[in-house]
């Protein structure tokens, strides 16, 4: 079966400080990949989409940025932290196809920007 | 550009009544729709996915359905415990990678 890892699970970070969330998928190939922003209170915000290795597409300018090194790997980062960027990231997959099909969520990282 | 609207934002219900959770969406032309749970503080965990040519899914107690010419899909929980105490969301996939859209979700209180 399928299974999605996501690390850390909570993050407290300074001002300006770098990020890096990973992601890892087991069970599956060639995944579509995404990451996500929860906020309280409103819906789920799509930050980035990969289709494979190398291919991000990025929904929302902002000072993230995302990387799949490898099949199953997804990384959220950041080079300097705002404290905007605080919110509850989860990473999520879907099979391999032209939609999103069915989605499967991580646990998410509670990232807290102080 | 879709819009979904979950209603109520919570809700609250003795353990063992049946309840219905609702999800209304603006734009019609859509690839399928998802419920999902998600208990505090975790992740999203898929319930039920409904394709555009579906009318229902079931799994155990929970029943989805999908009017996509009136825009409204309803989940069905059946016979509900304190265990079924979750925030509800559904999902509106229009097509392409970055068009799902969510609901903000209903909170829903299971009292025994």
């Amino acid at each position: 079966s399928q299974t999605i890892h996501q690390w850390p699970a909570t993050l407290v970070q300074p001002v300006g400080s770098p990020l890096s969330l990973e992601c890892t998928v087991e069970g599956t190939s060639n995944p579509n990949l995404y990451w996500y922003r929860q906020a309280a209170g409103r819906g789920l915000q799509l930050l980035f989409y990969s289709v494979g290795i190398g291919q991000i597409s990025s929904e929302v300018p902002q000072n993230l940025s995302a990387s799949r090194p490898q099949d199953r790997q997804f990384i959220l980062s950041s080079k300097k932290l705002l404290l905007s960027d605080s919110g509850f990231y989860l990473c999520a997959w879907s099979p391999r196809g032209l939609n999103t099909g069915e989605l499967f969520f991580g646990e998410g990282s509670r990232l807290t920007v102080l | 550009k879709q819009e979904v609207t979950q209603i109520p934002a919570a809700l609250s219900v003795p353990e063992g009544e049946n309840l219905v959770l609702n999800c209304s969406f603006t734009d019609s032309a859509i690839y399928n729709l998802q419920w999902f749970r998600q208990d505090p503080g975790k992740g999203l965990t898929s319930l039920l996915l409904i394709q555009s040519s579906q009318r229902e899914q079931t799994s155990g107690r929970l029943n989805a359905s999908l009017d996509k010419s009136s825009g409204r899909s309803t989940l069905y929980i059946a016979a509900s415990q304190p265990g079924d105490s979750a925030t509800y969301l559904c999902a509106v996939d229009s097509g392409g990678y970055q068009k799902v859209t969510f609901g903000t979700g209903t909170k829903l209180q299971v009292i025994p």
